[in-house]
């Protein structure tokens, strides 16, 4: 049973766009949810990350939205660029030290100059 | 330069063969990870390791081993029981579990024909 769906698959998005990709979760004992982004031949890389005590979280161009009653998050990434171009996965996880992440099945991002 | 090294970064194998993927890291972290990527599969947790001499089946361990004698390292077998063993395989370690932030390596792209 997947436990973190995330659409859509692919997106592109001209430059200077407005990026948005989505998740849902299930387990309701999660209480983390990090986004990570991967470029081709790389791992993935920590890039942001929420908490469900908040609604929203912003760094620079880079956006979490989350919605605890709908067990939704986005990720939004204003002003793409043809750097943003890569993979994007969300996660959850519990806060326990015991717990593992559980990624979504990922986004690629396109970015066109 | 602190981080994850995974060797070799591409491996080929026959069928029926075992082969191991190192991984080793100068984090001084004591979680370690292993996860297989395929397309439009995200990150499917394998094997995990919270401290030396432990470590716990993931999602699909099934045809995999580990061992984890050293905090550094964490060796990843692909068996012969393993039936589909050719992907992209990603080490990853942490401080702790729960909302530690994963730190990658540049994963090892194997293939078994």
């Amino acid at each position: 049973q997947q436990q973190v769906k995330q659409s859509p698959q692919s997106l592109i998005v001209q430059k200077g766009g407005i990026s948005i990709i989505n998740c849902a979760y299930e387990n309701t004992a999660f209480d983390y949810f990090p986004w990570y982004q991967q470029f081709p031949g790389k791992g993935p890389a920590l890039l942001i990350a929420i908490r469900p005590d908040v609604s929203e979280k912003k760094e620079g161009r880079f956006t979490i939205s989350f919605n605890k009653s709908a067990k939704q998050f986005s990720l939004h990434i204003m002003d793409s660029q043809p750097g943003d171009s890569a993979t994007y996965f969300c996660a959850a996880s519990m806060h326990s030290g015991y717990s593992t992440l559980t990624f979504g099945k990922g986004t690629m991002l396109l970015v066109s100059p | 330069d602190g981080g994850i090294t995974q060797s070799p970064k591409y491996l080929f194998r026959k069928e029926g063969q075992n082969v191991t993927l190192s991984c080793e890291q100068n984090l001084n972290h004591d979680a370690m990870y292993w996860y297989r990527q395929d397309p439009g599969q995200g990150l499917r947790l394998i094997y995990y390791s919270q401290i030396v001499n432990d470590f716990q089946k993931g999602d699909i361990a099934e045809g995999y081993s580990v061992s984890r004698e050293k905090k550094e390292s964490f060796p990843l077998t692909v068996t012969s029981a393993q039936k589909n063993p050719t992907a992209f395989y990603l080490c990853a370690s942490s401080l702790a579990g729960g909302s530690s932030p994963l730190h990658f390596g540049n994963g090892t792209r194997l293939t078994v024909t």
